[in-house]
């Protein structure tokens, strides 16, 4: 199976200031058709998942431009440009390029 | 929207089936998923059925334990979970996708295994 593994485990962060999530597979995400499957989740205290970037880079609808995403091959990064009080929560990465899909750990994004 | 089956208790060794029901689209348009997360836990993907039922994919976790179904006459889905262990509790999440991705979930529905 995939191992995707976040980092770090816990994300403290200002108001107003960038935060970015580091995301590593145990091998290429690329799939045969040239796709590369890595989705991004933000789960806020209390609520289901909600899914932000799929295939690497592509924001979901109604999710703020404030987020983006990045990588290729195996590296990958969820970046909130300017974090705000409904950005707290746990963030997941998800690779759907093998079966079984894997999720990393999860990223606890909190205020200081 | 998909919503879950309520809340369930049950023994080590006991069985139990969920239950999700769509509405609001397509329902044989999409992939379904069942994804799980244990108190204080991650994520943790259980498995996957084709739009037409053909496919099931399960989490080696799982595999040979549950088994996932759904009939799309009644917009449902299903996860048939047999010899039930402690480490199965967990608050289980419905979700619509493809076979890449998830791009929907569930309010999930709590199971907790214990005698």
């Amino acid at each position: 199976d995939v191992v995707m593994t976040q980092s770090p485990l816990s994300l403290p962060v200002t108001l107003g200031q960038p935060a970015s999530i580091s995301c590593r597979s145990s091998q290429s995400l690329v799939r045969f058709d040239g796709n590369t499957y890595l989705n991004w989740f933000q789960q806020r205290p209390g609520q289901s998942p909600r899914r932000l970037i799929y295939r690497v880079s592509n924001r979901d609808s109604g999710v703020p431009d404030r987020f983006s995403g990045s990588g290729s091959g195996t590296d990958f990064t969820l970046q909130i440009s300017r974090v705000e009080a409904e950005d707290v929560g746990v963030y997941y990465c998800m690779q759907g390029t093998y079966w079984p899909l894997t999720f990393g750990g999860g990223t606890k994004v909190e205020i200081k | 929207q998909l919503v879950e089956s309520g809340e369930f208790v049950v023994q080590p060794g006991g069985s139990l089936r969920l239950s999700c029901a769509a509405s609001g689209f397509t329902f044989d348009d999409y992939t379904m998923h069942w994804v799980r997360q244990a108190p204080g836990k991650g994520l943790e993907w259980v498995g996957l059925i084709s739009w037409d039922g053909t496919t099931p994919y399960y989490a080696d976790s799982v595999k040979g334990r549950f088994t996932l179904s759904r009939d799309n006459s009644k917009n449902s889905l299903y996860l048939q979970m047999n010899s039930l262990r402690t480490e199965d509790t967990a608050l289980y999440y419905c979700a619509r996708g493809d076979s890449f991705s998830i791009d929907h979930w569930g309010q999930g529905t709590l199971v907790t295994v214990s005698s």
